[in-house]
């Protein structure tokens, strides 16, 4: 089993909508967890970090943790075409490196 | 100018050469990393280095050596390219805080004939 999971899409989303991303991690010491957005062709950038259970949000994104199931989730309201691209879920555990997802592929058509 | 560069941006190479990707940064952080990544595959860790003088293997560091000359420059070579070694290569950067963010330079594609 992977350690982290991610639903390799394309989720595709009318333009509006909430796009919900979702991520299951194996390594159970892992205390920081991270979305990066990539564009095609392009290098990833961070977008979010969530540490605490709970919900944490910035703009139009919200991350959501849950370390008793090992799962993140990033939700992207109001989605824009321009939010269309690879979200790429990445905890840090105890090796204190990120380990990535293998990203989802978000489409948001007008 | 980026905080994070690597040379060269495309690159094009045979069976069996030598070739070396660069990477500096000038955000003045200890860590430094080295990812391939292939379609469908995500991003893999081939070598990181927490200083100067730590070097460590990733997941995926078979065909692969580094060297950090300095702070700010982390080079990775393939000693003798085969076509399984062509993706697209990342270097990134992090300051090792607990909520550390990691940098990416632009990449660099590598096709290997």
């Amino acid at each position: 089993q992977k350690e982290v999971e991610q639903n390799s899409g394309p989720l595709s989303v009318p333009e509006g909508a909430i796009a919900s991303l979702n991520c299951t991690y194996s390594d159970r010491v892992s205390q920081s967890f991270f979305w990066y957005r990539q564009y095609s062709g392009k290098s990833p950038e961070l977008i979010m970090s969530i540490y605490s259970n709970g919900d944490k949000e910035d703009g139009r994104f919200t991350a959501q943790l849950n370390k008793a199931s090992q799962y993140v989730s990033l939700l992207i309201r109001d989605s824009q075409p321009s939010d269309s691209a690879t979200y790429l879920c990445a905890p840090r555990g105890g090796s204190y490196i990120p380990t990535f997802g293998r990203g989802t592929s978000l489409i948001v058509h007008p | 100018d980026a905080d994070v560069t690597q040379t060269p941006r495309n690159r094009i190479t045979k069976t069996g050469k030598r070739i070396m990707l660069e990477c500096s940064q000038t955000k003045g952080h200890d860590r430094m990393y080295w990812y391939r990544q292939d379609p469908g595959l995500g991003l893999r860790l081939i070598y990181y280095s927490f200083d100067v003088k730590d070097i460590n293997k990733g997941e995926i560091s078979d065909g692969y050596s580094v060297s950090r000359q300095a702070q700010a420059k982390f080079s990775l070579s393939l000693e003798s390219a085969i076509p399984n070694q062509t993706a697209l290569y990342f270097c990134a950067t992090s300051d090792g805080s607990p909520q550390e963010t990691q940098y990416f330079g632009p990449g660099t594609r590598l096709l290997v004939l």
